[in-house]
């Protein structure tokens, strides 16, 4: 089957830690993208790659670190030194606005990441 | 901000009725995106619309775009249990980068059996 994945669904870490987070697609698509949702709010983007070997910041991207080594993977680094970072993160893929096709995200399940 | 803004943030209907949500945004668009939410899961899409196109049908969805006013709605024509869910609009922004989308707040549909 088609389709992005995010592991693991349920993440806890203690302050302090760094913790990383899976996003897994196999849509071919050119394009990723990071969001944090926080309860009864939108989506807010972290950090977004276009290409492989390239990423740039979305509007909340301090204390994120991501990287884009394969077309198939983007992982996402919650550091220390993000201050609350108690959130649903959200994995999406698009296919390169290049190609022509519609642009819509295909979004993975989640994780939950809660800092104890 | 760019994002859009979803009216109203809840909506409590019985099945069968119809749903309306109301999305605005503040920048020229090169496209608008609907959203469903089930609870603790990924967001799927439902629809997309183009700023030179005015209304668009799926199924039981409708949404029209009023560009001169920077608004958006989805319909949902005969609701079901099964549609409840959060609602989002999205909005590609002309003059910003290709392929990035702008989410709203959301609009949280509850459909009573």
């Amino acid at each position: 089957d088609g389709g992005i994945t995010q592991s693991p669904k349920y993440l806890f870490r203690k302050e302090g830690q760094n913790v990383t987070l899976s996003c897994e697609q196999n849509l071919n698509h050119d394009a990723m993208y990071w969001y944090r949702q926080d309860p009864g709010q939108g989506l807010r983007l972290i950090y977004y790659s276009q290409i492989v070997n390239d990423f740039q910041k979305g509007d909340i991207a301090e204390g994120y670190s991501v990287s884009r080594e394969k077309k198939e993977s983007f992982p996402l680094t919650v550091t220390s030194a993000q201050k609350n970072p108690t959130a649903f993160y959200l994995c999406a893929s698009s296919i390169s606005r290049t190609s022509g096709y519609n642009n819509e995200q295909f979004f993975g399940p989640g994780t939950r990441l809660t800092v104890l | 901000s760019q994002q859009g803004e979803e009216d109203p943030q809840a909506l409590s209907i019985q099945e069968g009725e119809n749903a309306t949500m109301n999305c605005s945004y503040k920048t020229s668009i090169n496209n608008l995106q609907w959203y469903r939410q089930n609870s603790g899961r990924g967001l799927v899409h439902l629809i997309l619309i183009r700023s030179n196109e005015r209304e668009k049908h799926s199924g039981r969805l409708r949404v029209t775009l009023d560009t001169s006013k920077k608004s958006s709605s989805l319909l949902i024509t005969a609701s079901r249990a099964a549609d409840t869910a959060s609602y989002f609009c999205a909005t590609e922004s002309r003059g910003s980068t290709l392929g990035r989308l702008y989410f709203g707040r959301g609009t949280q549909l509850t459909v009573w059996p």
